[in-house]
């Protein structure tokens, strides 16, 4: 009954440190996605995916990177933090267009 | 490009009282419509979502939505509001063409119940 599992839940960095952030899903979903959420801004998306092997820059895709090796997992990597990636992260995968999130991830950059 | 409007940022209501949210969208097609809710330290949970037919639409937790094309919008309501429902409410438009299924987003509105 996981659904969609991310990984960590909080974590504090400081400007220039890396970091990934893992997703996992056990629903055989095709489609996944990585949002961010601000105040104020809703959820913007950073980068998704249509199958495994294939991702695609989404609305703010500068400054992050990833990766879908295997169906159920989709990694969001940060080369190296910024305070502007402040915020809260957010896994999703979907079916039929129906958005299944994770409990979100969030970031803070010092 | 698509994109969605919810011009009310904080609505506060009675509990057992009716409540509408507003959301208006952009896009230049035939779009689908959702309505997702999230709870305090949760991600979203999805409410309702329009893709054709019926333009009234029901919802989980009593929550119903219409869909009118020459307004532009798709208004969430509910009758009665409980407690329960005190969240932040998010109405997206998506494209589900295959290889580009993806959901654009509202700012959210929050909404506050009081006794």
């Amino acid at each position: 009954n996981a659904g969609v599992t991310q990984t960590p839940k909080f974590r504090v960095l400081k400007t220039g440190q890396s970091m990934t952030l893992l997703c996992a899903q056990d629903m055989n979903h095709e489609y996944m996605y990585w949002y961010r959420q601000d105040p104020g801004m809703g959820l913007r998306l950073i980068h998704y995916s249509v199958g495994e092997g294939t991702t695609a820059k989404g609305e703010v895709p500068d400054g992050y990177n990833v990766s879908r090796l295997k169906k159920q997992n989709f990694l969001l990597g940060l080369e190296s933090a910024a305070p502007s990636q402040t915020s809260v992260y957010f896994c999703a995968s979907s079916h039929v267009g129906e958005l299944f999130f994770g409990e979100g991830s969030r970031l803070t950059v010092l | 490009a698509q994109s969605v409007t919810q011009p009310d940022i904080h609505i506060t209501v009675s509990e057992g009282a009716s409540l509408e949210l507003r959301c208006n969208y952009s896009y230049g097609a035939t779009p689908y419509l959702f309505w997702y809710v999230q709870s305090p330290g949760q991600g979203l949970q999805l409410l309702l979502k329009y893709f054709s037919g019926d333009t009234l639409v029901q919802g989980i937790k009593g929550f119903e939505a219409e869909f009118k094309r020459s307004q532009s919008s798709f208004n969430l309501r509910k009758p009665s509001v409980h407690w329960s429902d005190a969240a932040e409410y998010f109405c997206a438009v998506g494209n589900l063409n295959f290889g580009n299924e993806k959901l654009t987003f509202g700012t959210g509105t929050r909404l506050t119940i009081i006794p």
